[in-house]
């Protein structure tokens, strides 16, 4: 199985600031690479998918980059609405796997 | 606009078999060549990737739940569904189903049901 490791696990931030979230895969995955948001008691919502499109509908402050094995999402004025968990996701091979997430917390 | 509902138990005993319904409205599940997911999350932790299904019926488990999953798809009724057996604590979890899409280069989860908890316990 490809593992996904994302850092830092969590993170406080404030309003306005610029927030950066990295992914690693165990392995080359091109740029098979999704990023999700989930807030508590919903479901994951897609962000970025092949590593650096965004979504129809997402906020352009939301980017992704990266290739490889690194990847990057960048939130570049962290808003209220924000404040949730995000997860990076291989779409590589089978077993798809997600990293262990990211929690990004009010300071 | 689509929507993807799961349904079935929320508790099941241990050694038992759980048994989930993801129902698809706003499109149909024949249409275009989307692969339709089953995914968990234990409470407090990360996403599992369980399995996935077309709408021709080929599958795709995770091979650390294979040996315990069938997922299936009922085309007819709009829906597909999971089967994993011997329960135990350890399949405690939210249970999401989702669609796959593929576009732009990579294959991504558009569409996710609420998710239902399904508690394993005596």
């Amino acid at each position: 199985d490809i593992q996904m490791t994302q850092s830092p696990s969590s993170l406080s931030a404030s309003v306005g600031d610029r927030v950066t979230i990295t992914c690693r895969a165990s392995q080359s995955i091109n740029n098979y690479l999704n990023w999700y948001q989930q807030k508590p008691g919903k479901a994951p919502k897609i962000l970025i998918y092949a590593a650096s499109s965004l979504q129809s509908g997402v906020p352009s402050r939301f980017s992704g980059s990266g290739s490889g094995t690194d990847f990057t999402l960048t939130i570049s004025s962290l808003q209220p609405e924000d404040f949730a968990t995000y997860y990076c996701q291989q779409s590589y091979t089978t077993p798809l796997t997600f990293g262990g997430g990211t929690k990004v917390e009010i300071k | 606009q689509v929507q993807l509902q799961e349904s079935g138990p929320g508790l099941v005993k241990p050694s038992q078999t759980l048994s989930l319904t993801c129902t698809v409205s706003g499109g149909s599940i024949s249409s275009g060549t989307y692969y339709w997911s089953w995914i968990r999350q234990p409470a407090g932790k990360g996403l599992e990737w369980i399995g996935r299904i077309s709408n021709s019926g080929s599958t795709n488990y995770n091979p650390s739940l294979k040996s315990r999953i069938t997922i299936s798809v009922d085309t007819s009724k709009n829906q597909f569904s999971l089967k994993l057996s011997s329960v135990t604590a350890a399949d405690t979890a939210v249970y999401y189903c989702a669609r796959r899409l593929c576009g732009g280069g990579s294959c991504y989860y558009d569409y996710w049901g609420q998710g239902t908890l399904v508690t394993v316990s005596s």
